[in-house]
């Protein structure tokens, strides 16, 4: 099994709001990672949390906040974003930190008003 | 850090040709080079990847071939079929994240 979920698959929010993302994995995987992709662009690398410990912030602004619950989970709280923030995020995992075999989960397509 | 360049950014082949997609990369730490396919709303897809110890490896219709010497890379479809159309993204990992390619857009014509 080879599946990374994410929730919700749409979001709208305004920009005074705040929601969270939610990825999860029961591969057993140790590194999860989320991206941002703009139409027609290549993922674009926001953290990348090993061992349930964020281990690297590519400065992301503040609005963006990580949570690595526990090694299944990975959530991302978003407040007060910019219409620019509308993108897909997609959230994805591999067995170790070493990056080998990094599946990616469907994507929750943000739209920011 | 790593710079990784994608060429052709569009590529249309009639069915049954082959395709080739080509990637440099530039930092020599650089040690594992995945290729995604994504199609248009969906996720990106691992469908082959390679790591630096290998110059080689094939799955079926797909192959990748990678040149340490020369930091290139590059993937190789067969026998090509219209479900092959798609977005297609080469990575190079090092430092414990990727840097992807610009994509290259896929188009199979029956």
């Amino acid at each position: 099994d080879t599946e990374v979920t994410q929730t919700p698959k749409h979001l709208v929010m305004g920009m005074t709001n705040k929601k969270s993302l939610k990825c999860e994995q029961h591969m057993g995987h140790r590194a999860m990672y989320w991206y941002k992709q703009k139409a027609k662009k290549p993922p674009e690398l926001m953290f990348v949390y090993s061992y349930e410990k964020l281990s690297i912030n590519e400065s992301v602004p503040s609005r963006f906040s990580p949570e690595c619950p526990n090694s299944s989970l990975l959530n991302l709280h978003l407040h007060a974003l910019q219409p620019e923030d509308s993108a897909l995020y997609l959230c994805a995992s591999s067995q170790s930190d070493r990056g080998y075999e990094q599946y990616f989960g469907p994507g929750t397509r943000l739209t920011v008003t | 850090g790593e710079n990784v360049e994608q060429h052709p950014s569009t590529l249309s082949v009639q069915e049954g040709d082959s395709a080739v997609i080509k990637c440099t990369y530039s930092d020599s730490a650089s040690n594992y080079f995945p290729w995604y396919k994504q199609e248009l709303g969906k996720r990106p897809q691992l469908i082959i990847d390679i790591r630096s110890n290998v110059g080689e490896k094939k799955d079926q219709r797909i192959a990748v071939t990678l040149n340490k010497t020369a930091k290139h890379f590059s993937l190789h479809i067969t026998e090509t079929q219209p479900e092959d159309s798609a977005v297609y993204f080469c990575a190079a990992y090092s430092w414990g994240k990727f840097q992807f390619g610009a994509g290259t857009q896929v188009v199979v014509t029956p």
